[in-house]
């Protein structure tokens, strides 16, 4: 089934700076794909949803590219500040996966003042 | 707005107990998830729903019992709880693509 590999497992940045998360994935098939935020303590938080279709996504401070030769999806946060310290997490729909999600194993990524 | 629901919050187990989490949603979506978060892991799916009276194994369903007994409710059931079971559950619902998270239940089994 689906694997997703996610890179770094720990991220620490300072503020300012930017912060990049990569996640590749093995499902050729793969169509729908996710980043989540997780704070300390709490639930996950959707950041951004992908189609398949669309290679560049951006939010408010970060960037989602998806790159489907490669099969890698990264999230770009391009000037980090301590608010975006927190777990981060990609997840993946296949088709091979039944429609479910496939999540990557994390970042927490730290902001230094 | 959407509305994931999990009871209790926290709960300590003794090894060889019955724990059942609880997870309740209003937003009258189709589908409903169990997953485990364990550090380095990320989310793992346990069972899943697609509606009322069915549940599905996910990738880890061993150690573990679901039932959805109506379209609010989905309930994790474990017959005799191990310490390997002590992790963090989340509930989930959705419909299509998008799921929408509870706040979670830490569980610990002694």
């Amino acid at each position: 089934g689906e694997q997703v590999e996610q890179r770094p497992p720990h991220l620490s940045v300072r503020e300012g700076d930017s912060a990049v998360i990569t996640c590749t994935y093995t499902d050729p098939n793969s169509y729908y794909f996710f980043w989540y935020k997780q704070e300390p303590g709490a639930s996950l938080q959707l950041l951004m949803k992908v189609f398949s279709s669309t290679e560049i996504n951006e939010g408010q401070g970060f960037t989602v590219l998806l790159n489907k030769k490669d099969k890698r999806l990264s999230l770009n946060l391009t000037a980090a500040h301590p608010g975006d310290s927190a777990a981060y997490f990609c997840a993946v729909i296949s088709n091979n996966a039944g429609a479910k999600l496939t999540f990557g194993g994390g970042t927490r990524l730290t902001v230094r003042p | 707005e959407a509305a994931v629901t999990q009871s209790p919050r926290n709960k300590v187990a003794v090894t060889g107990g019955k724990v059942t989490l609880s997870c309740n949603q209003t937003n009258n979506h189709n589908n409903m998830y169990w997953y485990r978060q364990d550090t380095g892991h990320g989310l793992r799916l346990i069972h899943y729903s697609y509606g009322a009276g069915s549940t599905e194994k996910g990738d880890i369903p061993d150690g573990y019992k679901a039932s959805r007994p109506s379209q609010e409710n989905f309930s994790l059931i474990l017959e005799l709880a191990t310490p390997s079971q002590t992790s963090v559950y989340f509930c989930a619902s959705g419909d299509s693509y998008e799921q929408y998270f509870g706040p979670g239940t830490r569980l610990t089994v002694l």
